[in-house]
């Protein structure tokens, strides 16, 4: 069984700038929630999607957007990139229904 | 609003010393509760789910139990390799699809 992916794992960033991370889902999985962690902190739940669409949103402004794939993979986009976006952003995919999440190793962005 | 918290925020255990991990939280229904590791730059590690209270789950040296204000995870007879962060997390009924964390604990075992 194949467990939950993320690209890249590590990135720098401009303010300003646009980024994408990538996730793929453990296999069997069809629902995927991203987290940002900022250091010494819990992850924040930015948003979960399924069947292609968001399926509930925390308290992340518009310029984080999302998209899932036919096969159950995602991306993460986050616009105009401000210092504070510097975090451990995390992917987790589950089964439907079910609140077990199972986490990627996230990827590392830093933005200067 | 949906909250939860975690004490202490660090713990220092002797190799062998038994302790407990608070985590209380004030939601609107409780859909889950559940328990994270999470070891220096990795995601967390599913470890439990608690539904109801009253309802204990055990795996190695880790046990939960869940309360209806609060759930303990009890680590005993810890060994090194049990040094990590733990997280806890609730899932509301009244937002069923988002789960809210808390800061966690982070343990470290002395040999």
């Amino acid at each position: 069984e194949t467990g939950v992916t993320q690209s890249p794992t590590h990135l720098i960033k401009t303010r300003g700038q646009q980024v994408t991370l990538r996730c793929s889902s453990q296999s069997g999985h069809n629902t995927v929630s991203w987290y940002q962690q900022a250091l010494g902190q819990g992850p924040q739940f930015i948003f979960q999607y399924y069947r292609e669409e968001e399926n509930g949103r925390g308290n992340f402004p518009p310029r984080f957007s999302g998209l899932q794939f036919p096969n159950y993979s995602s991306e993460l986009n986050v616009n105009a990139l401000e210092l504070d976006d510097s975090a451990l952003y995390l992917c987790a995919s589950s089964r439907t229904g079910s609140g077990e999440q199972y986490f990627g190793p996230g990827t590392r962005l830093t933005v200067t | 609003e949906d909250q939860v918290t975690q004490s202490p925020e660090a713990l220092r255990l002797q190799e062998g010393e038994s302790s407990s991990l608070n985590c209380s939280y004030t939601v609107s229904g409780l859909r889950g509760l559940f328990w994270y590791r999470q070891d220096p730059g990795k995601g967390p590690e599913f470890l439990f789910t608690l539904y109801s209270a009253g309802e204990e789950k055990e795996k190695e040296r880790l046990k939960a139990t869940l309360t209806k204000k609060e759930s303990f995870l009890h680590i005993t007879a810890p060994k090194p390799e049990d040094s990590a962060t733990y997280l806890c997390a609730v899932q509301a009924a009244n937002t069923g699809n988002q789960f809210y964390f808390g800061t966690g604990t982070s343990l470290t075992v002395i040999p």
